[in-house]
């Protein structure tokens, strides 16, 4: 079954430094898409990335990357230059192509940005 | 555009009394997701729809579930008779489709407080 993992709880970063959080997947599909969220403490849950299984490139949006290595089923999000603004719940996610079935989420981490 | 809209943001009810969550996914997209988060379960899938047609509801709690899709822009879930256990923060989640590609969008959530 196609599962997501999160090893990550908590993390804690420094204004303006980069953080990185970790993500693997475990799926034998060849055709899927892997996606982060941010859930601030307000509840709501935002769109961040999105990264394609066929995808050449790794995908970037601002300040967001996504380190994909597929070989190694990772697909960590990068975040540079934090901001105290980016505390918050961070989940990933994964959708595969058996069955189209919805996303499957990972547990999340709990990132906190230090001023 | 509006993103998918859900009403009411918050909701406290007596235990024994029937809930109903309302969400209005965004306009031209096919599948609809209800999922409940708590502190301790995380976040689950209850339900989804593909084209107004429930696709898979082995997630819903028990029999006091309900989910309906009457049309494409509409969809209940409904909680009857409630219990205290079931408060948690219910969101609706629409994308264009199934595919490994399309990103789910969340709508505001539902705060549910059963006393």
């Amino acid at each position: 079954a196609q599962k997501i993992t999160q090893t990550q709880p908590g993390m804690f970063v420094q204004e303006k430094e980069a953080v990185t959080l970790d993500c693997t997947y475990d799926t034998s599909d060849p055709s899927y898409g892997l996606f982060w969220y941010k859930q601030p403490s307000s509840g709501e849950m935002i769109f961040l990335i999105y990264q394609g299984s066929y995808d050449q490139q790794n995908a970037t949006e601002g300040r967001y990357s996504l380190n994909f290595q597929k070989a190694r089923k990772s697909a960590n999000l990068v975040i540079s230059a934090s901001q105290l603004g980016d505390s918050a719940m961070y989940f990933c996610a994964g959708r595969f192509d058996s069955g189209n079935t919805p996303l499957v989420f990972g547990k999340g981490t709990r990132l906190s940005v230090i001023a | 555009d509006a993103g998918v809209i859900q009403s009411p943001r918050h909701e406290v009810t007596e235990m024994g009394q029937e809930v109903t969550l309302r969400c209005k996914p965004i306009s031209g997209h096919n599948s609809l997701f209800w999922y409940r988060q708590t502190m301790m379960r995380g976040l689950e899938l209850l339900i989804y729809f593909n084209n107004n047609v429930p696709i898979d509801d082995s997630g819903m709690p028990e029999d006091r579930f309900s989910a309906k899709m009457p049309n494409a822009s509409f969809s209940t879930l409904k909680i009857q008779p409630s219990e205290p256990r079931d408060s948690a923060v219910y969101f609706c989640a629409s994308s264009l489709g199934l595919l490994a590609f399309y990103e789910q969008y969340f709508g505001p959530g539902t705060r549910l407080t059963v006393t």
